[in-house]
């Protein structure tokens, strides 16, 4: 079964940085691109960011609204993607995903999502 | 940026409708679009992939349509377990985009 288990959200002050992780199980990790998503309270669905395999670099791609200030990276050999997070401000408010990439007939599409952990940004 | 506008916004429906939501894109994105459902306090869970195939594990009562600018998302007849937040996605370019959801209430 695939599991994907993110940690490392909570209340931190605008200006402030925070790392979250996340681990995978249940999957070939390393043959995986890896995304971040977020959901701001009572919103709708934001991408963050996308860091590919290494067949493909670990090049990354991520949202304007995060770009310079959030950074993600992946170590295979724990299986596990972290999303840095600095400057943060408290728009950055939100439910913090963590999404394995599928692949379908041509792209890497968000297939399976973690449950899910809370950044509060505020003073 | 591709905006992804997706139609209604919310609606209300009975056990046993057929539910039709639609996704459009502001520009081509061939067939890559992946549908997802979501209830609240809940991760999303992808539905549908490739505009029409369909996620494996899930029930054959939902099926996607479409490609280029525009998609649907089918619901052969709602059961109480249906009643959720939808979202789609683009995932032909970046940034990835996603709509802005139809909720299903209960009528």
């Amino acid at each position: 079964e695939v599991q994907l288990v993110e940690s490392g959200g909570g209340l931190v002050q605008p200006g402030g940085s925070l790392r979250l992780s996340c681990a995978g199980s249940g999957f070939t990790f390393s043959d995986h691109y890896m995304d971040w998503a977020r959901q701001a309270p009572g919103k709708g669905l934001e991408w963050v960011g996308r860091i590919r395999n290494k067949a493909n670099s670990y090049s990354k791609e991520y949202a304007a609204s995060v770009k310079g200030r959030f950074s993600i990276s992946r170590d295979d050999s724990q299986n596990s993607v972290y999303l840095q997070m600095n400057s943060l401000k408290t728009e950055d408010t939100a439910v913090y995903y963590c999404v394995r990439g599928g692949y379908g007939s041509g792209h890497y599409f968000s297939d399976c999502w973690g449950q899910g952990t809370l950044v509060t940004v505020s003073s | 940026d591709i905006q992804m506008t997706q139609s209604p916004s919310s609606l209300s429906a009975s056990v046993g409708d057929r539910v039709t939501i639609t996704c459009r894109a502001s520009q081509g994105i061939s067939n890559y679009l992946v549908w997802f459902q979501q209830k609240p306090g809940k991760a999303p869970k992808s539905l549908i992939y490739d505009a029409s195939s369909l996620q494996s594990g899930v029930p054959s009562k939902f099926s996607g349509s479409g490609s280029g600018t525009d998609f649907t998302l089918t619901i052969s007849s709602l059961q109480p377990e249906d009643f959720a937040t939808y979202y789609c996605q683009q995932y032909n370019s970046y940034p990835l985009t996603f709509g802005g959801g139809t909720k299903v209430e209960s009528k």
